[in-house]
Order: C-alpha cells, then structure tokens, then sequence
C-alpha cells in the first residue's frame, strides 16, 4: 500500500532532550515536506527537500533541523525543543510540485 | 503571498443534507487539493483537482482555475464526514501549499 509513515504518533518530552520524528514513503518520490498545525495558524510549512541531499528552509523553520540521504526517508530533527514547538506535524511527499501530495498520519508533539 | 479562503467556517447539518464548501485563491495556481482531516487529526485526501470535475462516491470537486475557485460537494451527509475540510493550493515556482482556513463540518445524526 502506498503510504507516507511517520513515528511517533504522540510524543511528550521535556524541553531541551533532542528528539526526532521520522518520515518514510514507499512511492519513489522526489519531493518531501515537514508542516506543523497550530491552531489559529493553520498548517505552515516547516523545510522542504527536492532530491536526496537538496532540503531548504519553509516558512517556519527555526529550531528545526532535516536531512535527506535516502529518497524514502527524510527525518524531522529538533536539536533543543521548546514549548513553542508543541504542535501537531506533517509529512508529505510528491513526485513533483505540481502532482498530488500524500501526508502522513501525523505526530502529536508535546513539550513540557 | 497567495491568500487562500474557505467559506463556510463552520457548518452543521443534519445526516442526509447535501453541502458546497468554497475555496477562493487569490493567484494562478497549478495544484489545488481538498483534504478531511478527522477527529483523529489524520489529513485525508479527498482530491487533487487543479482544474475540472471529479468524484468518488457522495463526493464530487469541481475547480474553475481561470475564475480562482474550488468547491467541495458532499451528498447525503453521514456523521463520519464530521471534521475539517481544507483546500490546499501549490502554485509556479514553489514548493509548498498554501492551506485554507478550512470548514469545519459537523453532521448530527
């Protein structure tokens, strides 16, 4: 079945123990995401990756880090997280920008 | 940027009533789809439509992309379509959506 898997689905943590949620597709494609939700705000844009190892930043992306060694896999990475980070996120991967995109099942973040 | 408005906010209806949801978008877009997200959160695809008429089941898109709209038909409405409905939109030289602020749909039994 194609799928975009993201672990975990909930998380709490503590502020500052380095976390990283993780992001898996099996649809060969080319072009991943990160979102987070927040309400009042709605889904917001987070770093992007085009190909193996090309990611640049989204709208939001401090206190975030990503990388993209596989094409299947492109990790979510939060080196020191802070309470502002607490958010519902978002995986999603194409084959391109302009063809439909698929998101994971998201990961519930709670830092206390 | 690209402004991407969703009417109703909100919307209740009783099971069995048919609905339109609207997205308006304020630029050329080259990709534009509907989503549910459930009472789980889960973001589920109901659409990719960046132009013309689709439908699956009791739901049907239709998007005029020269007039900078979308819209979501529901028929027959069930209690499970309760949640929030967001249109998405992606347009030439990016590489993100650009969400709406969604309806939020709650069917009564």
């Amino acid at each position: 079945e194609a799928q975009v898997t993201q672990n975990p689905r909930y998380l709490i943590t503590v502020t500052g123990k380095k976390l990283t949620v993780t992001c898996s597709q099996n649809m060969n494609h080319e072009y991943m995401s990160w979102y987070r939700q927040d309400p009042g705000l709605g889904l917001r844009q987070i770093y992007y990756s085009m190909n193996v190892e090309v990611t640049d930043k989204g709208d939001v992306p401090e206190g975030y880090k990503v990388s993209r060694k596989e094409k299947r896999n492109f990790p979510l990475i939060l080196e020191s997280p802070s309470p502002n980070q607490t958010s519902l996120y978002f995986c999603a991967s194409s084959f391109s920008q302009v063809t439909e995109a698929f998101f994971g099942q998201g990961t519930r973040l709670t830092v206390v | 940027g690209i402004q991407v408005e969703q009417s109703p906010p909100d919307l209740i209806l009783q099971e069995g009533a048919n609905s339109t949801l609207r997205c308006n978008f304020s630029d050329s877009v080259n990709n534009l789809q509907w989503f549910h997200q459930n009472p789980w959160g889960q973001l589920i695809n109901l659409f990719y439509i960046p132009s013309g008429t689709k439908q699956n089941g009791r739901l049907s898109a239709t998007t005029v992309a020269t007039e900078r709209y979308s819209l979501l038909y529901i028929s027959s409405s069930q209690t499970t379509d309760s949640g929030v409905y967001f249109c998405a939109v992606g347009w030439p030289g990016t590489y993100k959506y650009i969400f709406g602020t969604g309806t939020r749909l709650k069917v009564l039994a």
